[in-house]
């Protein structure tokens, strides 16, 4: 069956460090995206991306970075991580664009 | 940029109530989705409306898409401990080409 995953599940870090999350999916969509849940603040978009080496910032998209090389793969990485980022990340992916989104499990990240 | 915002944030009901969240848009959308989320989980897909006045019914739960394609609303009938978590919608508009996600409902089911 296809499936999207994330990883690590769980990340503590300190701040300063680059970090990067991984996200991947079987399903061959050519649209991901990279949302970030903060309790009060519903899922805000990062980046997302509509195909290979194409790639757009969302609302929350400053101290964030994404690369898309091939269809499967969509890395998220905080430059320089700061406290302000621990949150809950989620990535997805659809078949269209304003179709719907397939979510990963997500990742818990702590920046100390 | 489009907004979306879901009233209430949170309703805390007894088990057997009926429990109603409200989505609206600052602009038309062309389609509007709802997504499940169980504590410590994933967003899940429910469903998808896209034409006008659009209802559509799965079990206990009854969703509509408004005349004016601005708004919607998801019903639950008769709540279970098992209808706990938060619902997100989540508008599309052709010209934005991406979602935009609810701030969601957090719904709390006891016996």
């Amino acid at each position: 069956d296809a499936e999207i995953t994330q990883s690590p599940r769980h990340k503590i870090t300190e701040t300063g460090r680059q970090v990067t999350l991984a996200c991947h999916q079987t399903w061959n969509h050519n649209n991901m995206f990279w949302y970030r849940q903060d309790l009060g603040h519903g899922l805000r978009l990062i980046h997302y991306s509509y195909g290979v080496q194409d790639t757009n910032k969302g609302e929350v998209s400053d101290g964030y970075s994404v690369s898309r090389s091939n269809t499967e793969d969509l890395p998220l990485t905080l430059e320089s991580a700061a406290s302000s980022q621990t949150s809950v990340y989620f990535c997805a992916s659809s078949e269209s664009t304003l179709g719907l989104q397939y979510f990963g499990a997500g990742t818990r990240l702590s920046v100390l | 940029g489009q907004q979306v915002m879901q009233i209430p944030q949170y309703q805390h009901v007894q088990e057997g109530e009926d429990f109603t969240t409200y989505c609206n848009s600052s602009t038309t959308l062309s389609n509007i989705q709802w997504y499940k989320q169980r504590p410590g989980g994933h967003p899940v897909f429910l469903i998808q409306l896209v034409k006008s006045g659009e209802v559509k019914k799965q079990k206990r739960l009854t969703f509509q898409f408004g005349e004016a394609k601005k708004n919607s609303s998801l019903h639950i009938t008769a709540t279970q401990t098992t209808d706990v978590g938060t619902y997100f919608c989540a508008g599309g508009a052709g010209t934005a080409s991406k979602l935009t996600f609810g701030t969601g409902t957090r719904l709390q089911v006891t016996l």
